[in-house]
């Protein structure tokens, strides 16, 4: 069955920090990945997807991800985090069908 | 355009009782999907409607159930209310036909049972 991993639960930076967020997946076939962002109070937003070529792909807000098919990874990182970055953050996979499975999710908090 | 929309935005049911959740997809998405989100499983997809049809189902009890109507609009459907029902529900549609599926998502329906 597959499944998505995203290993921080929690992580806590103050502002202009670098940002990575690990993001890894089980299945063997073509995925299609996505990131989504949900913000306090606010529902799920797209911040960006993957679906072929370029395994670098840009999203949103200054967010990219990076796409290693070796290592069934999606990481999501970000250069300079700001204070309204602090949300919660869900690693996706499409496979095949159109349905999401989605990673446990990371609170990210930054501090001012 | 508008986003995907759902209603109501709360609910509070008991125990036994039926609940019915709509959603309206963005204009021209024909995929509408449906998740529970929970603090303790996550999000978990429950089914996709596309066309009236259902075309995926997750792994939720019969008790669980859904349709779409031929303007797309879809509702959601659980009967039996359990404890463990308590959930955000969120609905996410979709344009079907580039080969590439992304799912925008509603605000949800906050569901409690009493």
């Amino acid at each position: 069955a597959q499944s998505v991993s995203q290993h921080n639960h929690h992580v806590i930076l103050s502002e202009a920090a670098s940002l990575e967020l690990g993001c890894n997946y089980s299945y063997g076939g073509t995925v299609n990945l996505f990131w989504y962002v949900q913000y306090p109070g606010q529902h799920l937003q797209l911040l960006l997807k993957y679906f072929s070529g370029d395994p670098l792909v840009k999203g949103i807000k200054g967010f990219e991800a990076e796409f290693i098919k070796s290592k069934f990874s999606f990481n999501l990182r970000k250069p300079s985090v700001q204070w309204s970055d602090t949300a919660e953050y869900f690693c996706a996979v499409q496979t095949g069908a159109n349905n999401l499975f989605f990673g446990t999710g990371t609170r990210l908090t930054v501090i001012p | 355009k508008a986003g995907v929309t759902q209603t109501p935005r709360y609910l509070i049911k008991t125990r036994g009782q039926q609940v019915t959740l709509s959603c309206s997809p963005i204009s021209g998405h024909r995929s509408v999907s449906w998740y529970q989100q929970t603090p303790g499983q996550g999000l978990q997809f429950l089914f996709e409607y596309f066309s009236e049809t259902q075309r995926n189902k997750g792994n939720f009890p019969g008790r669980f159930s859904g349709r779409q109507f031929s303007n797309s609009r879809s509702e959601m459907n659980v009967s039996t209310l359990e404890l463990g029902d308590s959930a955000l529900y969120l609905c996410a549609s979709s344009f079907v036909g580039r080969g590439e599926e992304t799912q925008y998502f509603g605000p949800g329906t906050r569901l409690l049972v009493l």
